[in-house]
C-alpha cells in the first residue's frame, strides 16, 4: 500500500498519560497535515508541514500537542497529559503543493482516554 | 474565517433516484471546493474537485459562487453510493481545508 500510513491504529490510555501517533505520508507528498475527528463531526483542522516546517497551527492545538515533521518525511503527533476529551480519531494526510489537488487520508489513529 | 455547512446529516433514496447532496459555504474570497467520501471501513477519500470540473462515478458538483454551494448531484443513485459525504473548502493550494459535519447518504434497494 503506497498510501498514507498511520500507526497505531488504535490507542487506549489512561488519563495524564502521554501518548505519540506516526504519520508516513505519501513519498513523493511535500504537504503533511494532522485532523482530528470526533462522532458526527468533520474533520477538524490541527496543523501542517510543507516539508519540515510546520506552517500552520489550529487554536485546537493546545500546548499539550506538539507535532514534528523532522526530516521532512514522517511525522509524529505528541500528546501530553491526556484528558478524556481527546478521544477522537486523529486523521493524517498528505498533499503536493498545488492548487486544487486535495488532500490523501491515511486510516487514522482512534484515541481512547478511559 | 470559512465555514462549510451541510444541512442534511442523513439522507435516504431509492436506488435509481436522483441524489444531491447539499453544500454551502461562507468565504469572502475564490475558494477551492472538495467532497470527499468515506465509505464503510475505508479511508476519507478525495470524491471530487471543482478545478477540475470533472464527474466521478457518476457524480458531479457545480460551484455557483451567487450562492455559494457546491451540491453534490447524481441523476441515478446506486447502492454503492452509500457512504459517508463531506463537503470542504480551502481558501488556496489545499491551506487551511475545513470540512463540513457531513452527510451520510443510504441508498436503498
Amino acid at each position: 500500500d503506497t498510501g498514507v500510513s498511520q500507526d497505531p491504529r488504535h490507542k487506549i490510555t489512561k488519563r495524564g498519560q502521554n501518548v505519540t501517533f506516526r504519520c508516513d505520508p505519501i513519498s513523493e507528498h511535500n504537504r503533511l497535515y494532522w485532523y482530528r475527528q470526533t462522532l458526527g463531526q468533520g474533520p477538524e483542522f490541527l496543523t501542517y508541514f510543507q516539508n519540515e516546517a510546520q506552517l500552520e497551527k489550529s487554536r485546537l492545538l493546545s500546548d499539550r500537542f506538539s507535532a514534528e515533521r523532522p526530516k521532512g518525511s514522517f511525522s509524529t503527533l505528541e500528546i501530553q497529559r491526556t484528558e478524556q476529551g481527546d478521544s477522537a480519531m486523529y486523521l493524517c494526510a498528505s498533499s503536493l503543493l498545488g492548487v486544487g489537488t486535495g488532500l490523501f487520508f491515511g486510516q487514522g489513529t482512534r484515541l481512547t482516554v478511559v | 474565517a470559512q465555514r462549510v455547512t451541510q444541512p442534511e446529516k442523513l439522507l435516504s433514496v431509492f436506488k435509481g433516484a436522483p441524489v444531491e447532496l447539499k453544500c454551502n459555504y461562507s468565504y469572502s474570497g475564490s475558494p477551492e471546493l472538495f467532497w470527499y467520501v468515506q465509505y464503510s471501513r475505508q479511508r476519507l477519500q478525495l470524491l471530487l474537485r471543482h478545478i477540475s470540473r470533472e464527474s466521478i462515478k457518476g457524480f458531479t458538483a457545480d460551484l455557483n459562487k451567487g450562492e455559494t454551494s457546491f451540491h453534490l448531484k447524481k441523476p441515478f443513485a446506486q447502492e454503492e453510493d452509500s457512504a459517508m459525504y463531506y463537503c470542504a473548502l480551502s481558501p488556496y493550494n489545499n491551506n487551511d481545508m475545513r470540512f463540513g459535519a457531513g452527510t451520510r447518504l443510504t441508498v436503498k434497494p
